[in-house]
């Protein structure tokens, strides 16, 4: 089955370490993204891929790095300088740029980061 | 910007109960609106969308319809379930400016329907 697939569920931290959320995807979408969820805000948007070797920042990209080298993969890097790392992460991907409009996104069950 | 505001939450209700969830949208274009539905422990599920004002998005027994000259994609189903305990999202994709091809989430609607 084709889906989105986001390893580990749970991940936990030290505070001032650099830890990396894997997310990768067979569904052949061109488009990904990066989802923060933190209770009573809704999800915020940290970053987006529209294609490989190429990605824009989001709303809340401070504090965070992502690579795109291939196609189905787009990992999270939530770095020391990010002030709140603690939130559960979404991964999500669409067919192509812009193709939300009129195409759902496809989720991943989402990795929980605890730093402490 | 876009932005997107749902009722305040969380909302309990008793199975077969009537369910509303408001959601109110502003954005600088002409969005497509969606609901999204977040399982326990699981990542989102598109649960309905519309596209253009006035159409009428519906799946599972729920519905909400575009309305255009309210901003407005009110969730409503006419007789919940205990298996639709979850946080609904209220979500819209604006074609124009700087937000084409993006999400915008309202803050989630935690509901629990009881036995």
């Amino acid at each position: 089955d084709g889906g989105i697939t986001q390893s580990p569920k749970y991940l936990f931290r030290k505070e001032g370490q650099n830890v990396t959320l894997s997310c990768e995807q067979n569904l052949n979408h061109d488009a990904m993204y990066w989802y923060r969820q933190d209770p009573g805000q809704g999800l915020r948007l940290i970053y987006y891929s529209q294609i490989v070797n190429d990605f824009q920042k989001g709303d809340i990209a401070e504090g965070y790095s992502v690579s795109r080298e291939k196609k189905e993969s787009f990992p999270l890097t939530v770095t020391s300088a990010q002030k709140n790392p603690t939130a559960f992460y979404l991964c999500a991907s669409s067919i192509s740029p812009g193709s939300s409009y009129n195409s759902p996104l496809h989720f991943g069950n989402g990795t929980r980061l605890t730093v402490t | 910007g876009d932005s997107v505001t749902q009722m305040e939450g969380p909302v309990t209700l008793s199975e077969e109960a009537f369910l509303t969830i408001n959601c109110t949208y502003t954005a600088t274009g002409y969005p497509s609106l969606f609901w999204y539905v977040q399982y326990p422990g699981e990542g989102l599920q598109l649960l309905l969308k519309a596209t253009k004002a006035d159409d009428k998005g519906s799946n599972k027994g729920f519905e909400a319809t575009y309305r255009k000259e309210t901003t407005s994609f009110h969730l409503e189903k006419g007789s919940v379930q205990v298996s639709d305990s979850a946080v609904y999202f209220c979500a819209l994709s604006d074609k124009s400016g700087t937000s084409y091809g993006k999400l915008t989430f309202g803050q989630g609607t935690i509901l629990t329907v009881h036995p």
